[in-house]
């Protein structure tokens, strides 16, 4: 059964202090990694879609990276802002193409 | 990326009754899709909507419980009917654009 495991659950920081979530996967066969941010009473916003082991994308404070068993989401230097639950969902090959099996999150504090 | 929106935004419902939301999209795609999200679970895919095709469920959703339209090719509904208080979740539509997919802000329900 595919399956996405995210830890932590919940983690709190301090502004300035660097961090990293894990999402893990097993799944029969993986045609993309996602990221998204969501914050409360929102829906997901979309970050990033990974491909293939050794993969990197960055966005400001964000860097996603991949393995061939999991995905790091790299915070440098966080700021209150980046308070929010961060999701990783996979697309697998056989599935249908909007089908994304999510985690379910880990929720970041920062604190100033 | 992809402006979509939802109505309404929220709503308050009693057991047995339904509910349709509505979905809009900036752009026009060949597929939507409804996600549920119950409170602390995964995001989980209920069906893909087509154009001028019967949507297709997942495991465990049943068209007589989720309706599901597509008159269009940025507009869709799901109806969630006959509602318990199981069914007190967010509901999300969703695009996708190649290597990206994009949420709506979310439903929010409560069935008393």
């Amino acid at each position: 059964e595919d399956q996405v495991t995210q830890s932590p659950e919940a983690l709190r920081l301090q502004e300035g202090e660097s961090s990293s979530l894990n999402c893990s996967y097993t799944v029969s066969g993986l045609r993309g990694l996602f990221w998204y941010r969501q914050d409360p009473g929102k829906g997901p916003e979309f970050l990033f879609t990974l491909y293939s082991a050794g993969e990197e994308k960055e966005k400001e404070r964000l860097k996603a990276t991949l393995t061939k068993k999991e995905s790091f989401l790299h915070i440098t230097a966080p700021k209150p802002e980046d308070s929010a639950t961060y999701l990783c969902a996979v697309r697998v090959h056989g599935g249908s193409q909007g089908n994304l099996i999510f985690g379910k999150g880990t929720k970041l504090s920062v604190k100033p | 990326s992809a402006v979509i929106s939802q109505k309404p935004s929220r709503d308050i419902c009693q057991r047995g009754t339904s509910l349709t939301i509505q979905c809009q999209v900036d752009s026009q795609v060949t597929m939507m899709f409804w996600y549920r999200q119950q409170p602390g679970q995964s995001l989980t895919l209920i069906a893909t909507a087509n154009q001028g095709s019967e949507a297709t469920y997942e495991s465990g959703f049943v068209i007589d419980k989720f309706p599901i339209s597509r008159p269009n090719l940025t507009f869709s509904t799901l109806t969630v009917s006959n509602m318990s208080p199981e069914d007190s979740s967010i509901y999300l539509c969703s695009v996708d654009r190649g290597h990206e997919q994009y949420f709506g802000p979310g439903t929010r329900l409560t069935v008393t």
